[in-house]
């Protein structure tokens, strides 16, 4: 059965430094990883997407994630942390490969930003 | 591209009424579209799959009597929440995926409607 485990249900680091994000799936063959980011009461915004093309993957805002297959994991991380990165934080596996696949989400990681 | 907008973006209602609140894929026509529920500090939950043309298929535990869905058009899909009760009170989000092309994979999400019943 695919499945998400977000290791970390909040992080908190200083504006500046740098963030990592945890992620671990288990799949039994190579999915689509996603990093999604929820801002209060707003929808999820894609962050990255790992579909096989590259291992390290570049998204939007100076976020990156790295797939390694041997670890399972697909750590979100951002070499240095702004105010407007406090946010929610969610790991999201697609199983599929159809535009009707159930995609899976992780708990989420509560991102806080100290000043 | 991958834009999905959702109406209204908040409402109240008081309870016993009925809500309806649209899904839109504005760029790309969507052949299924996904409905989520999201209490407060919590993932998202997976309410139903929305098919063009024909009938969602709910997630067990919700109940499609209360929770209406209809997705008549390639762009549009609606939930209807019907005799609104407060324990109803939750912020629910859509979601499509372009049909086909390197981006099928992707669920594009909407705004999120929050929804208060008194």
């Amino acid at each position: 059965a695919q499945s998400v485990t977000q290791l970390d249900s909040h992080v908190s680091v200083s504006e500046g430094t740098p963030v990592l994000l945890r992620c671990n799936y288990s799949s039994s063959y190579s999915p689509s990883l996603f990093w999604y980011v929820q801002h209060p009461n707003k929808g999820l915004q894609l962050l990255l997407k790992y579909t096989s093309a590259a291992t390290l993957v570049k998204g939007i805002n100076g976020f990156e994630a790295e797939f390694k297959k041997s670890e399972t994991s697909f750590h979100l991380t951002k070499p240095s942390a702004h105010m407007s990165d406090a946010a929610e934080y969610f790991c999201v596996v697609n199983p599929g490969y159809s535009s009707a696949s159930k995609i899976i989400f992780g708990s989420g990681t509560r991102l806080s930003i100290r000043p | 591209g991958a834009v999905v907008s959702q109406h209204p973006s908040w409402v109240i209602c008081k309870s016993g009424t009925s809500v309806k609140i649209e899904c839109r894929s504005l760029d790309f026509q969507a052949t299924t579209m996904f409905w989520y529920r999201q209490f407060p500090k919590q993932s998202l939950m997976l309410m139903a799959t929305s098919n063009e043309g024909s009938k969602a298929t709910y997630e067990q535990g919700v109940e499609k009597d209360k929770f209406l869905i209809n997705h008549a058009s390639l762009t549009l899909s609606t939930l209807t929440v019907t005799s609104a009760h407060p324990e109803d009170s939750s912020f629910y989000i859509c979601s499509a995926n372009p049909p086909a092309g390197p981006s099928t994979d992707t669920q594009y999400f909407g705004p999120g409607t929050r929804l208060t019943v008194l």
